[in-house]
């Protein structure tokens, strides 16, 4: 069964720090990762995602991930973080196929210090 | 642009009450997701339509949750009776088709506190 770990729960950065969200995945096949945002008081929206190709991976408002398959990894990175990135963020999986669902993680709250 | 909206974004109910939950996705999207997300932990789904079917419900649990969609455009989650462990974010999802599970526009959200 697919299943993701966030280990981190509440990481507090200051502005301009870089960002890494761990993120590891738990499934035998192809899988399909993603990186959801949820700014607060706002919906759960895509921020990235990767399917196949370049494991390394660029999504909205500078982000990125990369896609480590022998350790079955796809962390969030962000070199400089600014106030307005504070929200809780999401890793999730699916199967190969387009039309499995997709299993989160447990989040990751991130609060950014002015 | 357009957005799933759902109703009521809160809800205080007491245990054993029977709630519902409306959500209305997208137009034009088949398919339909209902979510729950309990604090501190990622949302799990629990019903899955496309169209009026009913494509994935194996995490919902069938013996006081239901789910409808009748028409094939808006749809209802109801609890009854509710639990105290029913205290949750349930969220709304749509895509356009059943192959774009990846694409998924998601709802605000209707927040339940059972007491």
């Amino acid at each position: 069964a697919q299943s993701v770990s966030q280990h981190n729960h509440h990481v507090i950065l200051s502005e301009a720090a870089s960002l890494e969200l761990g993120c590891n995945y738990s499934y035998g096949g192809t899988v399909n990762l993603f990186w959801y945002v949820q700014y607060p008081g706002q919906h759960l929206q895509l921020l990235l995602k990767y399917f196949s190709g370049d494991p390394l991976v660029k999504g909205i408002k500078g982000f990125e991930a990369e896609f480590i398959k022998s350790k079955f990894s796809f962390n969030l990175r962000k070199p400089s973080v600014q106030w307005s990135d504070t929200a809780e963020y999401f890793c999730a999986t699916s199967g190969y196929s387009s039309a499995s669902k997709i299993i989160f993680g447990s989040g990751t709250r991130l609060s950014i210090r002015p | 642009e357009a957005e799933v909206a759902q109703s009521p974004r809160y809800k205080i109910t007491e245990k054993s009450q029977a709630v519902a939950f409306w959500c209305d996705p997208i137009s034009g999207h088949a398919t339909l997701y209902w979510y729950r997300q309990i604090l501190g932990q990622g949302p799990e789904l629990l019903v899955q339509f496309q169209d009026e079917s009913v494509v994935d419900d194996s995490q919902l649990p069938k013996d006081r949750f239901s789910a409808e969609r009748l028409k094939g455009v808006d749809s209802t989650l109801k609890i009854q009776p509710a639990e105290l462990g029913d205290s949750a974010m349930y969220l709304c999802a749509s895509s356009l088709r059943l192959a774009d599970t990846d694409t998924q526009y998601f709802g605000p959200g209707t927040r339940l506190t059972v007491l």
